[in-house]
């Protein structure tokens, strides 16, 4: 079974606007990770934020994490035609190792 | 860094054939990753190595599905015999020590028809 569940499955916006995806899990986590996937490609790492983290950016990418709520969410400031793909989210069961559980992933649409 | 490498690209084959994909993990990594994804069930972990060890395969759907590593640099996943249900995107992914991150081959679309 799915460890995360992304929220919405699909999202269009214009080129510019920003993209909020959210994720939801179920058991303890050592940290949550995103990944993109372009059409017909493998999955892409985007950013890590730890179980004692709250919130973390890298370029326009801002991730929150809140644990007391098992969610995080994925904001993607002044979108492009680029960003268009899926994006999941993923999480390692606060296990040991790498092992990690995939949500049902977001397909982002960015028209240009 | 060449990345992960998957082969074939495609597979088409017939119900009841073998079918074996291959898998170069980055060089270095430590751990090694087979995951299914469909439209149905999304992303599935198949099966786990550390070191060419398997650590956890309770993600294998079944005895026609086996795994190999028989080396730091080199994975299979082998169906015997295949089956329509088993058509699905197959990926490989590999980690590096203390590396909380998976890198992701291309991956291999596999039609059983």
């Amino acid at each position: 079974s799915q460890q995360g569940e992304e929220d919405p499955q699909a999202l269009s916006i214009q080129e510019g606007e920003n993209a909020t995806m959210n994720c939801s899990y179920k058991t303890s986590i050592n940290n949550l990770q995103w990944y993109r996937q372009n059409s017909g490609r493998g999955l892409v790492h985007l950013i890590l934020i730890r179980s004692n983290e709250r919130e973390k950016h890298s370029g326009r990418l801002r991730v929150t994490l809140d644990t007391s709520k098992k969610s995080s969410s994925l904001l993607i400031t002044a979108s492009r035609a680029a960003d268009t793909a899926s994006y999941f989210c993923a999480t390692d069961g606060g296990n040991a190792g790498n092992m990690l559980t995939f949500g049902g992933g977001t397909r982002l649409m960015v028209k240009p | 860094d060449a990345g992960v490498i998957q082969s074939p690209r495609h597979e088409v084959t017939e119900m009841g054939q073998e079918v074996t994909l291959r898998c170069k993990p980055i060089s270095g990594h430590n751990s090694l990753f087979w995951y299914r994804q469909t439209m149905m069930r999304g992303l599935e972990l198949l099966i786990y190595f550390n070191n060419n060890v398997p650590i956890d395969d309770s993600g294998m759907p079944e005895d026609r599905f086996s795994a190999k590593m028989p080396n730091a640099s080199f994975s299979t996943l082998k169906i015997q015999p295949s089956e329509p249900r088993d058509s699905a995107v197959y990926f490989c992914a590999s980690s590096g020590h203390f590396d909380e991150k998976l890198f992701f081959g291309s991956g291999t679309q596999l039609s059983v028809l």
